[in-house]
């Protein structure tokens, strides 16, 4: 099993420029995450999945949206990238169930930068 | 709203001696808490958590915690520090009456020195 896997691992934009970005897990989990990472600040949920076709608002969605068209794959999509974007994002899943308490699964991250 | 607080940025510890990453939670209702471990330039990965029953947790890689009501606690701790340990460890909390996903510390660097 590949676990989760994030595409691309790297990525440089120019402010306003737009991308998407690919989470694809293989173990059959209902629910999926995005988090972004920034120094001295641990991990912030930006978006969430808790099935197919459902998504929801974590505490920093702003600039964001998300789509979860199939079970395995979680899209984050920047429509016009902004300098402060800046971040490493993690993707990860989990099974569902327990409200939630299940432990997350996550990817290898995404480096991105916004110049 | 709940938060985690991550008291310690580093901690040092000699290779053999036991470690301590601190963290302490505050939460409107029932406290589920959890601990993550970061290795560079990799995702985290899951160690321990508690959400019920026994106060101390026992984890992946010999970690255990304890969680402590009163204080509003949940310690990571290891009897014997490896420098295989060293890493990015990230205490977390889940309220149910918020969004699903969890709210994360900041995050402790532990650097175990041999």
């Amino acid at each position: 099993n590949a676990g989760v896997t994030q595409t691309p691992k790297f990525r440089v934009l120019k402010t306003g420029q737009s991308m998407t970005l690919l989470c694809a897990q293989d173990m059959n989990h209902e629910y999926m995450y995005w988090y972004r990472q920034d120094p001295g600040m641990g991990l912030r949920l930006i978006h969430y999945s808790v099935g197919e076709g459902t998504t929801a608002k974590g505490e920093v969605p702003d600039g964001y949206n998300v789509s979860r068209l199939k079970k395995q794959n979680f899209l984050l999509g920047l429509e016009s990238a902004a300098p402060s974007q800046t971040s490493v994002y993690f993707c990860a899943s989990s099974y569902g169930g327990l409200a939630g308490l299940n432990e997350q699964f996550f990817g290898p991250g995404t480096r991105l930068t916004v110049l | 709203a709940q938060s985690v607080a991550q008291p310690e940025d580093q901690v040092n510890v000699a290779e053999g001696n036991p470690l301590t990453v601190k963290c302490t939670y505050s939460v409107s209702g029932n406290p589920y808490l959890f601990w993550y471990v970061q290795y560079p330039n990799r995702g985290l990965q899951f160690l321990l958590k508690y959400i019920t029953g026994d106060n101390l947790v026992k984890g992946s890689y010999g970690f255990e915690a304890e969680f402590n009501k009163s204080q509003t606690s949940f310690h990571l701790k290891k009897p014997s520090a490896l420098v295989s340990d060293s890493a990015l460890y990230f205490c977390a909390v889940r309220d149910l009456g918020g969004a699903d996903g969890l709210t994360f510390g900041k995050g402790t660097h532990l650097i175990i020195q041999p």
